[in-house]
């Protein structure tokens, strides 16, 4: 299983872009990266995922190293709605069942 | 479109007290999981289930149990409620497709119990 190192915590400016990074040195080729954030202690919140190419919608980009060793999600205007703690994770893959392995992620503060 | 929903949002038991803990979805998704989240920490897999009538476990399954005989339904079950299983539970669901064709989780908004 590939496993995700991600800064504990990170502060960014509200109007800012937010650059969270993400390293999954160990992710093999068919193992897709995908962003979570969650507020408050709600349930998380799908935000994207990519395999290789660089990803974009309506929330977020999601930018992948060629080498596919890391990642950095990007939030083009950051606002104070988006402190959350964010979550990369690489997807296990066993058997027939396909599961998420969370880690402690980034809590990602914004500020005025 | 409810999503996937939890009961209760809260609860107290009393040590070696059992309670179920509820979730259903009305996506029509296959696969559903049951996580728990100590407080600072990440989420940890307790079980999942691929279908109904098919359960499997987690990284932490010790002290629950599962069931899912519809596949709207997946409660979880606590037998003898322990301390160490105070925590935020989380159920979740997806359409759990191949490799490539692999859909988003959605998440419940979780129910916070406490055992004293």
């Amino acid at each position: 299983d590939a496993k995700t190192t991600q800064p504990p915590s990170m502060d960014c400016a509200e109007g800012r872009a937010a650059n969270l990074p993400c390293n999954h040195s160990t992710i093999s080729g068919n193992e897709y990266v995908y962003w979570y954030r969650q507020i408050h202690s709600q349930g998380p919140q799908y935000i994207i995922h990519g395999l290789k190419n660089n990803e974009t919608n309506e929330m977020a980009s999601l930018i992948i190293t060629e080498d596919r060793k890391s990642s950095t999600l990007i939030l083009p205007h950051a606002t104070l709605r988006d402190t959350a703690v964010y979550y990369c994770i690489v997807r296990v893959f066993t058997g027939t069942a396909s599961k998420l392995t969370f880690g402690t992620g980034t809590r990602l503060q914004v500020t005025l | 479109n409810a999503g996937v929903t939890q009961t209760p949002k809260f609860r107290i038991l009393k040590i070696g007290q059992s309670m179920t803990l509820q979730c259903t979805q009305d996506m029509n998704h296959n696969y559903m999981y049951w996580y728990r989240q100590d407080p600072g920490m990440g989420l940890k897999l307790i079980y999942y289930s691929v279908g109904a009538g098919i359960t499997d476990k987690g990284e932490v399954p010790n002290g629950y149990n599962v069931s899912r005989s519809t596949t709207e339904d997946f409660p979880l079950r606590l037998e003898l409620a322990a301390p160490s299983q105070t925590s935020v539970y989380f159920c979740a669901s997806n359409e759990g497709q191949g490799l490539t064709l692999w859909y988003g989780y959605t998440f419940g908004s979780g129910t916070r119990l406490t055992v004293v």
